[in-house]
């Protein structure tokens, strides 16, 4: 049971520089999450996309885009990664109904130097 | 806007004895309420969810949580405390409108002394 897939586990990146963090899913959810978690303040949502063609701004968007690529993969893109983008990284996904739990992957932990 | 507060952030206990975590939330209507675990180096696992019916909940791993409108709370709650159980527990609302967005609390890590 794969479940949500999170590539890659970790990555240390230079300011400035960019990359995509890549997230699938193979439940056949509709709705894709991708959240930020930093000590002491919770997991903060960044982006989703609520059903295949759509996204959507989180909470705390800024310096961050993603792409819903198909109904199993949503990925998160750093243009141009800042110090304060160091943190850990998670995709959620769901069928999309509001009593349905969000089902997390393992994380991307991302350091930017 | 939809909030969550969980006021302690470290909790410690001794193996074999009871735990109770608080969560409060703020939310207008009847809310979906969640807890999730994170084991270290791990994702949020769901332990149980409240979106209706009889107040207390059973989860995984002998947890359960009383949902109580009045006071605006949803604790959760495990009558004896295993080793196994030291991790980062989250409380989380379903937030109103498009999306089934969560808004989470901070979090309480839980420390279990032998």
């Amino acid at each position: 049971n794969a479940g949500v897939t999170q590539t890659p586990k970790f990555q240390v990146l230079k300011t400035g520089q960019s990359m995509t963090l890549q997230c699938a899913q193979d439940m056949n959810h509709n709705s894709m999450y991708w959240y930020r978690q930093d000590p002491g303040m919770g997991l903060r949502l960044i982006y989703y996309s609520a059903s295949e063609g759509t996204t959507d701004k989180g909470e705390v968007p800024n310096g961050y885009n993603v792409s819903r690529l198909n109904k199993r993969e949503f990925s998160l893109r750093l243009e141009s990664a800042a110090p304060s983008q160091t943190s850990v990284y998670f995709c959620a996904s769901t069928f999309g109904a509001q009593d349905q739990p969000q089902h997390f992957g393992d994380g991307t932990r991302l350091s930017i130097l | 806007a939809q909030s969550v507060t969980q006021p302690d952030i470290h909790i410690t206990v001794s193996e074999g004895a009871s735990l109770e975590l608080r969560c409060n939330y703020s939310y207008g209507a009847t809310p979906y309420l969640f807890w999730y675990v994170q084991s270290p180096g791990q994702g949020l696992q769901l332990l149980l969810k409240y979106f209706s019916g009889d107040t207390l909940v059973q989860g995984i791993k002998g947890f359960e949580a009383e949902f109580k409108r009045s006071q605006s709370s949803f604790n959760l709650r495990k009558p004896s405390v295993h080793w196994s159980d030291a991790a980062e527990y989250f409380c989380a609302v379903g937030a109103a409108g498009y999306g089934n967005k969560l808004v989470f609390g901070a979090g309480t890590i839980l420390r279990v002394k032998s």
